[in-house]
């Protein structure tokens, strides 16, 4: 079993959609959880981060973290055409511990 | 935030020949890493570059394939030796910051090998 599985799609939606983005890990130590954004051709950029349980809110981004259903999402209010990127989960238990990824959702927001 | 600068952004090599990729950290930082990115799959980590010592490696990778530098806290060096086409890959540089919490990318090398 992988420690992270994310749904790779590929997820396609109409420009002022709502999307959502998920993943499901195995390892209930991990405590620090992170949403990336990936254009094509371009490296991963932070686009959230949460410590524990709960949610963070920035702007039309919204990251929910259930760690007793072992679950994180990544919601996009409004959705844009310039969102359309690949979206990386990552996680990891402690500082100073090893970082796991998803495989990555490639969205595209359709105008 | 860290801003990572990674160069260079792509590469075309031919078998055999060797790669070295740079990263410039704008601010000093205690870890940093390099990942393997390929399509379809998570990013692997190959190795955590420490500072004044050896390289950390991860399974199935090497020192003799994949030498790293790391000469100070702000810079480091991933060279890929002897390449083959499975070679082919991105790679990323990656660096720990605000209070090791956080992980930052650099932009990406994009290596194919003919």
């Amino acid at each position: 079993q992988k420690e992270v599985e994310q749904d790779p799609g590929p997820l396609s939606v109409p420009e002022g959609a709502i999307v959502s983005l998920n993943c499901t890990y195995s390892n209930s130590a991990f405590q620090y959880f992170m949403w990336y954004r990936q254009y094509s051709r371009k490296g991963p950029e932070l686009l959230m981060y949460t410590y524990s349980s709960g949610n963070k809110e920035d702007g039309r981004f919204t990251a929910q973290v259930d760690k007793s259903s072992k679950y994180i999402s990544l919601f996009i209010r409004d959705s844009q055409p310039s969102d359309s990127a690949t979206y990386l989960c990552a996680m990891r238990g402690s500082k100073g511990n090893q970082f796991y990824f998803g495989t990555g959702t490639s969205l595209t927001v359709i105008p | 935030s860290a801003v990572i600068s990674q160069k260079p952004s792509r590469d075309i090599c031919q078998r055999g020949t060797s790669l070295t990729i740079q990263c410039q950290v704008d601010s000093q930082v205690t870890m940093m890493f390099w990942y393997r990115q390929q399509p379809g799959q998570s990013l692997t980590l190959i190795a955590t570059a420490n500072q004044g010592s050896e390289a950390t490696y991860e399974s199935g990778f090497v020192i003799d394939k994949f030498p790293i530098s790391r000469p100070n806290l702000t810079f480091s060096t991933l060279t890929v030796s002897n390449m083959s086409p499975e070679d082919s890959s991105i790679y990323l540089c990656s660096a720990e910051a605000q209070g090791g919490e956080k992980l930052f990318f650099g932009s990406g090398t994009q290596l194919s090998v003919l």
